[in-house]
């Protein structure tokens, strides 16, 4: 069964540092998307990705973030300046069409310190 | 603002028993609704979705309702499993808001009991 890959798993940081996060969508798929979680907490919408351009972001989405499709497979995160708060579980999650079901890859676990 | 929660945090049931989630939602708006399921170290699992042209739809063990009078979701397990433990959570959206895909809730943990 197809399904949105994530590399790394786990990536730990230093405060400052840029990150980038990785993500194999489904192959056939359109609509691609980044959520991120604290530990115990709500998965939370970051950014949507369409047609090489972002559709909609989040508040969390500032400055220091930053999405790119660089090929036909990958769509990447990047964090510019990493924060203690950027610590979470990051989500990518792609789809076929709009408003249909999200599939979401394993996550990478961020730790910054 | 608008939200979407759950109203229990934790649920225990025995292995064998039936289980329900409840979520409530306050988004009338909103118009497709999914449950995940997530299993520690993992990403969220698609385990049903519904559309507010319906109230009730069928998989297999796992039933979701959808009252869009009270805003309430619900997912149903029946037979619960080990394997059924987890954190579950409603989803929503809506289809003419745009691309920003969807709006979880809390989560609500799932323990079987042997």
């Amino acid at each position: 069964e197809p399904e949105v890959t994530q590399t790394p798993s786990h990536q730990v940081t230093q405060m400052g540092q840029e990150v980038i996060l990785r993500c194999v969508p489904i192959s056939n798929h359109l609509y691609f998307y980044w959520y991120r979680q604290i530990l115990g907490q709500k998965v939370e919408f970051l950014v949507s990705f369409y047609n090489n351009e972002i559709s909609e972001k989040s508040e969390i989405f500032d400055d220091q973030f930053s999405v790119e499709r660089p090929d036909g497979s990958n769509f990447t995160l990047k964090i510019r300046s990493t924060k203690l708060e950027d610590s979470a579980m990051y989500f990518c999650a792609s789809t076929g069409a709009a408003n249909e079901k999200l599939f979401f890859g394993s996550g990478t676990q961020l730790s910054v310190l | 603002g608008e939200n979407v929660g759950l109203h229990l945090p934790t649920l225990s049931v025995q292995e064998g028993d039936n289980s329900i989630i409840n979520c409530a939602y306050s988004n009338s708006a909103s118009d497709y609704f999914i449950w995940y399921k997530q299993e520690s170290g993992k990403g969220p699992q698609f385990i049903i979705d519904i559309r507010s042209n319906m109230d009730k739809r069928q998989g297999q063990r796992v039933t979701v309702l959808l009252n869009k009078t009270v805003k309430h979701l619900s997912l149903q397990i029946a037979a619960t499993q080990p394997g059924d433990s987890a954190v579950y959570f409603c989803a929503e959206m809506y289809s003419g808001g745009g691309a920003d895909g969807l709006t979880f809730g809390k989560g609500t943990h799932l323990i079987i009991q042997p």
